[in-house]
């Protein structure tokens, strides 16, 4: 079990160019989850997969933010025109879904995004 | 809607020192409560969490016990160690979102020998 892998850790951009970040899942999770985390703040849930359906998108933080998870494994998430206030950690968990409540994320190591 | 609220750190202890954080949420329905924990440089860890009402959640010494009738969830350690110093997170899980995690802002602990 190699946990959660995220790519690239770092990304250094100018404003208004696209960006694209890779997760990695632990292998048998079916659920994938992105977050974002500014300084001195909690993360906050932008959206999320079950296998290859994304049933959660209404928290992404504008139309310029997207996610893909397309063969229900590794997932990407885009921002578009990027913008100053885009600069944050980008996090990504997955987890197995149970029948009980509480299925326990296990969190990858970040995308640290600055935009210059 | 729902949140987390966390006492404000930074939290400054000696080695051996009782540990208290406080968590108190406001959520509709049951939700399951975390805490996770980041040591300088790494990623979040899940430290424990509870699923229902009166569960205790425990690990590596560190306890806390899901309270509906005060809406909370404190963690606590009998003895911290330098080695427990690093940013914990109380969560839970929002049910108007699937299985996604409302965070509270974090708590830092620093401790010193």
């Amino acid at each position: 079990d190699t946990g959660v892998s995220q790519d690239p850790r770092h990304k250094i951009t100018k404003r208004g160019q696209n960006v694209t970040f890779r997760c990695d899942p632990i292998s048998e999770h079916n659920r994938l989850y992105w977050y974002r985390q500014t300084l001195g703040q909690g993360p906050e849930f932008l959206t999320y997969f079950q296998n290859e359906a994304q049933l959660e998108k209404s928290r992404l933080l504008s139309d310029r933010f997207s996610a893909e998870r397309p063969k229900g494994s590794f997932s990407t998430l885009e921002i578009q025109r990027t913008e100053q206030g885009d600069s944050a950690m980008y996090l990504c968990a997955s987890s197995l879904a149970q029948q009980v409540p509480g299925d326990t994320q296990y969190f990858g190591p970040g995308t640290r995004l600055t935009v210059l | 809607g729902n949140s987390v609220t966390q006492m404000e750190g930074p939290v400054t202890l000696s080695e051996e020192a009782f540990l208290t954080i406080n968590c108190t949420y406001t959520a509709t329905g049951y939700p399951s409560l975390f805490w996770y924990v980041q040591y300088p440089g790494e990623g979040l860890q899940l430290l424990l969490k509870a699923t229902k009402a009166d569960d205790k959640g425990s690990n590596k010494g560190f306890e806390a016990t899901y309270r509906k009738e005060t809406t909370s969830f404190h963690l606590e350690k009998g003895s911290v160690q330098v080695s427990d110093s690093a940013v914990y997170f109380c969560a839970l899980s929002d049910s108007q979102a699937g299985t996604a995690l409302i965070f509270g802002k974090g708590t830092t602990l620093s401790v010193s020998s």
